[in-house]
């Protein structure tokens, strides 16, 4: 039973660019919320789908945006990316109205 | 203030001790209580889940949260060196408890 899959393992971007992150949700799994972990730090709630929509959202400006496709994976987009977006970005898998996240190993995005 | 407060640490211990993790949060709205564990390099994975007030226990580990102090502990009974990793507290309320709050963690050390 797979957990939840995250690609690119690795990212190096350049200040200004944009870049779109990927997770497989666990089997079984149809709720995905995306987090943002900055070295030493606890991961921050960026956003949650579920159903195709975004439900909750964080602190986090316009420039982060997602999507979910009908087969539950998502996608995190970060536009005019700046150097304080480097950090680990995890996404975490859920079902819908249960408690308990499972977390992916997560993308490290390095901005330059 | 910061909403999940946590000392970061390092803690290091010998193997066999009892360690006691701590959490304080200013949020009184705070229902739901966890404890995730993150390996180096890995994306956090749940420990234990508690709601409200009160003690519950998992093999060696044990959560007591008091809500009336607005403090959550875990400990760990006959630590091991694979106990070794970052301990993050997070807390959610009922309106959106997925929308999970995360402590800055706490690095521990079980040395053999």
């Amino acid at each position: 039973d797979a957990g939840v899959t995250q690609s690119p393992t690795h990212l190096i971007k350049t200040r200004g660019q944009q870049v779109t992150l990927r997770c497989s949700p666990k089997s079984g799994h149809d709720t995905v919320s995306w987090y943002q972990q900055a070295l030493g730090q606890g991961p921050q709630f960026i956003f949650q789908y579920y159903e195709e929509e975004e439900r909750q959202r964080g602190n986090f400006p316009d420039r982060f945006s997602g999507h979910q496709f009908p087969n539950y994976s998502s996608e995190l987009n970060v536009n005019a990316l700046l150097l304080g977006d480097s950090a680990l970005y995890l996404c975490a898998s859920s079902l819908w109205g249960a408690s308990g996240y499972t977390f992916g190993s997560g993308t490290r995005l390095t901005v330059v | 203030q910061k909403e999940v407060e946590q000392d970061p640490g390092p803690l290091s211990v010998p193997e066999g001790a009892i360690v006691s993790l701590n959490c304080t949060y200013s949020n009184s709205a705070f229902q739901y209580f966890m404890w995730y564990r993150q390996y180096s390099r890995k994306g956090p994975e749940l420990l234990m889940y508690t709601y409200s007030s009160g003690n519950k226990e998992d093999g060696r580990f044990t959560a007591q949260v008091d809500k009336s102090s607005k403090y959550i502990s875990l400990f760990i009974r006959d630590s091991q060196p694979s106990d070794s990793a970052t301990y993050l507290c997070a807390m959610s309320d009922e309106t959106s408890y997925d929308k999970v709050i995360f402590g800055p963690g706490t690095s521990l050390s079980v040395i053999p």
